[in-house]
């Protein structure tokens, strides 16, 4: 029973352009959410995040938009560029559970120059 | 200011034996999570470690075991290895087990043939 959906396990977008990934759950007691951009060899690193209090959050070229009817969230990056490239998780956790993160199976962006 | 870090970063085992995985929590960090990400997946919530103890767990069986230090650092024991326990094991730290956000380490990447 996956509780986080990524859908798409792979986007590619021309440098400058949007970059759009997204994610949907299904838990709604889920009340916090996050994404992690990952390279190889390396460890996810926290990217941005959004409670469910909010339907907005934004950081630099990063903007996170939650739909909590639909169960929805999405990750703009724009303008996209080459370093953008990585594996993006999405990521849930609720109250209650010592915020343990629920993870999406991960999209893997390429932005081409 | 080291991140979490994580040893080995490789090993090779064979079914039935154990292995010992260890972690370092980012300096100032006092919870340690553990989390398994097979290949093409997400990361999968195993347990996470706090004053010692063993505070929450994921779905994992008993083979699964960890252990948190006085100095917050912890390992992460698997018995009676499976070829299907083979996985990137990702450690992640956190001040408080309610944080939000998970600093995580580039993992052990453990082969069992």
């Amino acid at each position: 029973d996956q509780q986080v959906k990524q859908n798409s396990p792979s986007l590619s977008v021309q440098e400058g352009r949007i970059s759009i990934l997204n994610c949907d759950y299904t838990n709604s007691m889920f009340d916090y959410f996050l994404w992690y951009k990952k390279y190889p060899a390396e460890g996810p690193t926290f990217l941005i995040s959004i409670s469910s209090i909010k339907d907005k959050n934004e950081d630099g070229r990063f903007t996170v938009f939650l739909n909590k009817s639909a169960k929805h969230l999405s990750l703009h990056i724009v303008p996209s560029q080459p370093g953008d490239s990585a594996v993006y998780f999405c990521a849930a956790s609720a109250a209650g559970s010592a915020r343990q993160l629920t993870f999406g199976s991960g999209t893997q962006l390429t932005v081409l120059p | 200011d080291a991140g979490v870090t994580q040893s080995p970063t490789h090993l090779i085992k064979t079914r039935g034996q154990q292995v010992t995985l260890r972690c370092s929590p980012k300096s100032g960090h006092d919870t340690v999570s553990w989390y398994q990400q097979a290949l093409g997946q997400g990361p999968q919530f195993i347990f996470q470690y706090y004053e010692e103890e063993e505070r929450q767990r994921g779905n994992f069986p008993d083979r699964f075991s960890g252990h948190q230090f006085p100095n917050y650092s912890s390992e992460l024991n698997v018995n009676a290895l499976l070829l299907g326990d083979s996985a990137l094991y990702l450690c992640a730290s956190s001040l408080g087990i309610g944080a939000n956000v998970l600093t995580f380490g580039a993992g052990s990447r453990l082969t069992v043939l």
